[in-house]
Formats: C-alpha cells, structure tokens, sequence
C-alpha cells in the first residue's frame, strides 16, 4: 500500500475563514511533507516533519500552521489566508531521510481557493 | 538559478513517437527521481536512480542517470495519450537535506 489520503479534496475558504487540511498515510513512513504548487510549476516546499518533530520551515507566512498528531496523520491548519494562496496544496510521505528511503509519495492534493 | 533545470519546457508530439526529456545540474545529486504529474493529482513516482551511469526501464520507458550524477534522462519509446502529464525530476542533495525539484516538462501527446 503505497497510498497518501488528502481531505478535503476541494476547498473554498473566505479570507476571515479558519479551516484545516488532513493528510494521511498508512506506510509506517517516519517523514511527511506540505508542499504548495501552482498551475504548471513544480511543488514549493512548506514543511517537513520527521520523527513527529518539525524539522524544516521553508520561511512560510504564520497563517499557515501545521500540525503532527501522530506517525500517521499531518495538518495544515489556515486562517486569514490571501487570494494569492490558492493552490494546490500537497502531502506526500518518506520512509526517511536519508538516501533512497527518501522516496516521496504524493497525495492526490486538495485545491484550495480562497476568495 | 535553478539547481535543477529540464528541457523542453513543453513538448507536443504524436501518438506513436519517440521522446527524450532531460534534467540537468552543475551539482552532484546522491540520487535523483522522476515524477509523472496529471492535472489536479498528486505527483505520481516514476523511478529512483542512486548509482552513476545506472539504466532503470519501466515498460515503454527508459531512465538513465549520468556517470557523474550531474544529470539524468528519460526516453519514452512509442509515446501514448496516457503519457500526456508533468513529469518532474528530483534531486536529493544531501547538504540541502531535502528533495529539490526541477521545473518540469509539460508532455502533450495527441491522438
């Protein structure tokens, strides 16, 4: 089982709006990923976690919070998001860091709009 | 400057050709790895390659990573409109201690 789970899949949020992205994986993988992608552009990097613990922060504004609960489970807590944040946003797991346990695997996404 | 750069930018071709999709950098990655992307999906892993000179097939597809792993390509034999997507590469650099993704080649292929 190779599969990351996204939810929701579509989101449409107001600027004054707080809402949750929730990412999952069943892999046993020890790191997962937040990226954001525009349309035709490759995936920016968000955050890293590895071991439950945050481990990178690519400088992303504060109104973007994420969140570990557990080996499974990430989330990407929103409030007071800008227009310009619509995108794709997403989550992808590793084995681990360090060679080929590296590989990523990608959730489906969840578009996200905000108006 | 990009650390990792692909050409083409964009590729339009018809069904039953052949293409060749390159990925390119001064630096060395300690692997590297290839990504299919359709609209409004996830990327979706093509292959890992770790080794220099190292030829990875899958199908109708051909991986290779450059003897001084700089650089890697990646042919597909008989293009079919399945094919169409962004396929990125991406490097693993280990000083950076994250994944570095290329800006990708847009596919097109038409019926």
């Amino acid at each position: 089982d190779t599969e990351v789970t996204q939810t929701p899949k579509h989101l449409v949020m107001g600027m004054t709006n707080k809402k949750s992205l929730k990412c999952e994986q069943h892999m046993g993988h020890r790191a997962m990923y937040w990226y954001k992608q525009k349309a035709k552009k490759p995936p920016e990097l968000m955050f890293v976690y590895s071991y439950e613990k945050l481990s990178i922060n690519e400088s992303v504004p504060s109104r973007f919070s994420p969140e570990c609960p557990n080996s499974s489970l990430l989330n990407l807590h929103l409030h007071a998001l800008q227009p310009e944040d619509s995108a794709l946003y997403l989550c992808a797991s590793s084995q681990d860091r360090t060679g080929t346990l590296y590989e990523q695997y990608f959730g489906p996404g969840t578009r996200l709009t905000v108006t | 400057t990009q650390l990792l750069e692909q050409s083409p930018q964009f590729l339009s071709i018809q069904e039953g050709e052949n293409l060749t999709v390159y990925c390119n950098s001064s630096s060395v990655f300690s692997s590297l790895q290839w990504y299919r992307q359709e609209p409004g999906e996830g990327p979706v892993l093509l292959v890992t390659v770790v080794t220099g000179g190292e030829v990875k097939k899958l199908k109708r597809l051909t991986f290779q990573f450059g003897d001084a792993r700089k650089d890697s390509s990646l042919h597909i034999t008989a293009a079919q409109t399945g094919d169409t997507g962004l396929y990125l590469c991406a490097g693993l650099k280990t000083s950076y201690d994250k994944v570095i993704f290329g800006p990708g080649t847009s596919l097109s292929v038409i019926p």
